[in-house]
C-alpha cells in the first residue's frame, strides 16, 4: 500500500530532551516536506527536500534540524525542544513536476502529536 | 504573508444541503488544490485546479477558480455526514517550492 509513515504518532518529552520523528514514503517520491499544524496558524512548512542530499527552509525551519540521506526517509530533529514546539506535524511526499518544481498532489502522513512540557 | 483566507471559518448543515467554502490569496499561482482533514488525522488530497482552468469536477465536489479575483470555491454537494471534516484549501505559487495552507473551514453535517 502506497502510503507515508510517520514515528512516532504520539509524544511526551521534556525541555532540552533531543527527538527525532520518523517519516517514510514508499513511492519513490522525489519531494517530502515537514508541516506543523497549530490551532489558529494552519499548517505552516518547516523544512523540504527536493531529493537526496537537498533541504531548504521553508516558513518556520528555527529549532528544527533535518536530513535527507535516503529517498524514501526524512526525519525531523529537534535538538533542543521547547514548550512553543508542542504542535501536531505532519510529513508529505509527493513527485516533482516534469518542468521542475513542487508536484501537484501531496500524499501525507497520519501525523505527530508532540508535546514539550 | 501568502497566506490564504477561507470563509466561513465554520459551517454546520443538514445532512443533503449543499456546502460552499471559499478561500482567497494574494499572489499568482500555479495551482491550488484542496484537502480534508479528519479530527486530528492526516489530510487527504481531494482536487488539484490549474491556473489556467476555471472549473472542475471529481465527484460531488466542484471547484471553481477566479484568477482576477484571486479566488476559488468548493462546493460539495448532496452532503453526508461522513463529509464532516476540516477543509483546507493550499496554493502553490509561481517559482515556490512549497503549499501554502489557508486556515481552514470546519464543517459540520448534522444528521
Amino acid at each position: 500500500e502506497a502510503q507515508v509513515t510517520q514515528n512516532p504518532r504520539y509524544l511526551i518529552t521534556v525541555t532540552g530532551k533531543k527527538l527525532t520523528v520518523t517519516c517514510s514514503q514508499n513511492m519513490n517520491h522525489e519531494y517530502m516536506s515537514w508541516y506543523r499544524q497549530d490551532p489558529g496558524l494552519g499548517l505552516r512548512q518547516i523544512y523540504y527536500s527536493m531529493n537526496v542530499e537537498v533541504t531548504d527552509k521553508g516558513d518556520v525551519p528555527e529549532g528544527y534540524k533535518v536530513s535527507r540521506k535516503e529517498k524514501r526517509n526524512f526525519p525531523l530533529i529537534l535538538e533542543s525542544p521547547s514548550p512553543n514546539q508542542t504542535s501536531l506535524y505532519f510529513c508529505a511526499s509527493s513527485f516533482p513536476r516534469t518542468s521542475g518544481g513542487l508536484g501537484e498532489t501531496q500524499y501525507f502522513g497520519p501525523g505527530t502529536r508532540l508535546l514539550v512540557l | 504573508s501568502q497566506q490564504g483566507e477561507e470563509d466561513p471559518q465554520a459551517l454546520s448543515i443538514q445532512e443533503g444541503e449543499n456546502a460552499t467554502m471559499n478561500c482567497s490569496y494574494k499572489t499568482s499561482i500555479n495551482n491550488l488544490q484542496w484537502y480534508r482533514q479528519n479530527s486530528g488525522r492526516g489530510l487527504v488530497h481531494l482536487i488539484l485546479i490549474r491556473s489556467n482552468e476555471r472549473e472542475k469536477h471529481s465527484g460531488r465536489l466542484r471547484v471553481t477558480l477566479d484568477t482576477s479575483k484571486k479566488s476559488s470555491s468548493l462546493l460539495i454537494t448532496a452532503s453526508r455526514a461522513a463529509d464532516t471534516a476540516s477543509y483546507f484549501c493550499a496554493t502553490v505559487f509561481q517559482g515556490a517550492q512549497k503549499l501554502v495552507f489557508g486556515q481552514g473551514t470546519r464543517l459540520t453535517i448534522n444528521p
